[in-house]
């Protein structure tokens, strides 16, 4: 049961490079959101999905953009990166309605722009 | 907007010693409330959860009871061991939504 997987683990861009951020689960969670890690801030909401075909944003959705086209996928595209954007990326996955259940984490994504 | 508070860190402490990691919490509704916790190299794991006032989470001898008086989510342990350290991060989520506000996370180091 692979849960949810995040690729690459880890990445190096230089500023204005694009790349996609990989997110699948087979839990069959309608629910999967991204969020970065950034030391002494905690976890930030980026965007998220609430089932294939719908996105919204988070926090700090500036300068990322995602798509849900099927329920196992959900990739996160940096169309320009840029050094602000260097930090832990974690994809999450939860079943759909009722009281908030527990999210899934993937392992991350480390990703450094120069 | 809804915003999770806690304490300072890096934590380090002595095997077999007590452990409390302070968190408090503002929010509009009636949240729920949980705690994770996060290994080195790996994502972030479900430690524990409340859904209302005065219940109580508890697994793997931690606890933290959901004090709605004090807003406060509090994480205890009797007696830490070295597998204990890990980054803890407290965490709410309002009623019908599957978004979490995090708090900042504290680093807790158990020496043998």
């Amino acid at each position: 049961n692979a849960g949810v997987t995040q690729t690459p683990k880890f990445q190096v861009l230089k500023t204005g490079q694009s790349m996609t951020l990989q997110c699948a689960q087979d839990m069959n969670h309608e629910y999967m959101s991204w969020y970065r890690q950034d030391p002494g801030m905690g976890l930030r909401l980026i965007h998220y999905s609430v089932g294939a075909g719908i996105t919204d944003q988070g926090e700090v959705p500036n300068g990322y953009n995602v798509s849900r086209s099927t329920t196992e996928d959900f990739p996160l595209r940096l169309l320009s990166a840029a050094p602000s954007q260097t930090s832990v990326y974690f994809c999450a996955s939860s079943p759909p309605t009722g009281p908030p259940t527990p999210l899934h984490f993937g392992n991350g994504t480390r990703l450094t722009v120069t | 907007g809804d915003s999770v508070t806690q304490m300072e860190g890096p934590v380090t402490l002595s095997e077999e010693a007590f452990l409390t990691i302070n968190c408090t919490y503002t929010a509009t509704g009636y949240p729920s409330l949980f705690w994770y916790v996060q290994y080195p190299g790996e994502g972030l794991q479900l430690l524990l959860k409340a859904t209302k006032a005065d219940d109580k989470g508890s697994n793997k001898g931690f606890e933290a009871t959901y004090r709605k008086e004090t807003t406060s989510f509090h994480l205890e342990k009797g007696s830490v061991q070295v597998s204990d350290s890990a980054v803890y991060f407290c965490a709410l989520g309002d009623q019908g939504a599957q978004k979490l506000v995090f708090g900042q996370g504290t680093r807790l180091t158990i020496n043998p």
